[in-house]
């Protein structure tokens, strides 16, 4: 198995652009997570979905990030328009259940500029 | 809201000598998941070792171990014949049977392996 495929690794864009990270889950794995890490903050979970469905997205930040699972082997995370605030290692998760903590990706850093 | 607290920002062990990582976490459920996560250099979050909280014993993962004390909420990592390669920050995380899915992380330990 591959693991968690997050891509792209790095991204640098321009402050009022879009930008999409993405994310292929381990197959068989019914459940994805999008955490955030800064160093200020730590490791914040935005969003996490379980068997495609949204779960809970308490820690979204505000409207300009959303998230989708299209199928149980794709998601995204989409922030638009992008703020310099938002430049932070994004990380991607899935778990095939809760005693099994989660597997993650190798993240992407995101530089807003 | 259940926290999870690691108070040793930063730790230095000598090589092959072993080190203790504290983490204490706060919860009004009696059935919940241990984890410590390391994260080395390269950034990849990696499993280190897992703990349900029913289980007495403590879990053991070749030179990583737990030592978990529910009644006092602590949960701290020991890492023996310390190497090199266990130079990352260590993240102690808990999940909660009925919370959902949400995975809590303590702050970090930053460790430094020397030779």
């Amino acid at each position: 198995d591959a693991g968690v495929i997050q891509s792209p690794r790095h991204e640098v864009t321009e402050m009022g652009q879009e930008v999409t990270l993405r994310c292929k889950p381990i197959s068989g794995h019914n459940s994805l997570f999008w955490y955030r890490q800064t160093m200020m903050r730590g490791l914040e979970l935005l969003i996490y979905f379980n068997n495609n469905v949204p779960i809970d997205d308490s820690g979204m930040p505000e409207d300009r990030f959303s998230a989708k699972m299209p199928n149980a082997s794709f998601s995204t995370l989409k922030i638009q328009p992008s703020e310099p605030r938002d430049s932070a290692v994004y990380f991607c998760a899935s778990s095939p259940g809760q005693f099994y903590g989660y597997t993650f990706g190798s993240g992407t850093r995101l530089t807003v500029v | 809201a259940q926290t999870v607290t690691q108070s040793q920002p930063e730790m230095s062990v000598q090589e092959a000598e072993t080190v203790t990582l504290s983490c204490t976490y706060d919860t009004s459920e009696n059935n919940y998941y241990l984890f410590w996560y390391k994260q080395p250099p390269s950034r990849q979050m990696i499993l280190v070792i897992r703990q349900e909280a029913y289980k007495q014993q403590n879990a053991t993962e070749n030179r990583f171990s737990v030592n978990f004390q529910k009644a006092a909420k602590s949960f701290s990592l020991k890492i023996s014949d310390s190497q090199l390669g266990d130079t990352a920050m260590y993240f102690c995380a808990f999940t909660a049977t009925n919370s959902g899915y949400a995975l809590n992380f303590g702050k970090g330990t930053s460790l430094l392996v020397t030779p």
